[in-house]
């Protein structure tokens, strides 16, 4: 059973060009999640996705930033203009749908460098 | 505004002895706590969870203490190992059965285990 995948692991922009993170969820699981984490800092959540749905972006930056996830294909985190600021390392994780308190699982994460 | 905090950056041990990590959190809305271990440039790795209708979780040689009047929990390694030495991150969510999925995690900064021959 594979696990949550993403693509590419290592990708470099340079400024004000544009990112497209992509992640595949773990086979069954419908909810998708994105995290990015900075230098010495722990997870910090961006926005949370179902099929064809957002559910929760408030971690979301209001600008240049937006996530989809349809109805087939990956979920997708578009980085539009990328900045200095936005070089980190990015991880989806995916949860299964069911009832009660659903662990997620991470994938290996997309270290975005930005020159 | 630091919700989950992990004050020790930093631990280490001996092979064979126990590993004790410690996380306080500051929401009381919290009632689902999740230990996950990472390796450098992996992703994070689930280990074990705890709801706030328990008190203790245990599964192999890691168990999880949550004192919800402390709102403190710990992660205890027993015993301890060299493959055990990683980051490890506490998370706290917010409940999720509603949705049937699982709320947004909230992070501390991570607690770096190095556990030594």
């Amino acid at each position: 059973n594979a696990g949550v995948m993403q693509n590419p692991r290592h990708l470099v922009r340079r400024r004000g060009q544009e990112a497209r993170l992509r992640c595949s969820p773990m086979k069954g699981h419908s909810h998708v999640y994105w995290y990015r984490q900075l230098p010495e800092e722990g997870l910090k959540f961006m926005v949370y996705l179902q099929k064809e749905n957002i559910i929760d972006e408030s971690g979301m930056p209001k600008e240049r930033f937006s996530a989809e996830f349809p109805k087939e294909g990956p979920s997708i985190l578009r980085i539009q203009q990328v900045v200095r600021g936005d070089s980190a390392a990015y991880f989806c994780a995916s949860s299964p749908w069911r009832q009660g308190l659903n662990e997620q699982y991470f994938g290996p994460g997309t270290r975005l460098t930005v020159t | 505004d630091q919700q989950v905090k992990q004050n020790s950056p930093s631990l280490s041990v001996q092979e064979g002895r126990i590993s004790i990590l410690n996380c306080d959190y500051t929401n009381s809305m919290f009632d689902y706590f999740l230990w996950y271990k990472k390796y450098p440039a992996e992703g994070p790795t689930f280990l074990i969870s705890i709801s706030s209708i328990k008190d203790k979780n245990e599964d192999g040689r890691f168990t999880v203490f949550l004192n919800k009047s402390a709102k403190h929990l710990s992660l205890h390694i027993v015993p301890s190992q060299p493959g055990d030495s990683a980051v490890y991150f506490c998370a706290a969510s917010e409940g999720g059965g509603g949705q049937g999925g699982s709320e947004k995690l909230v992070f501390g900064k991570g607690t770096k285990l190095t556990v030594n021959p």
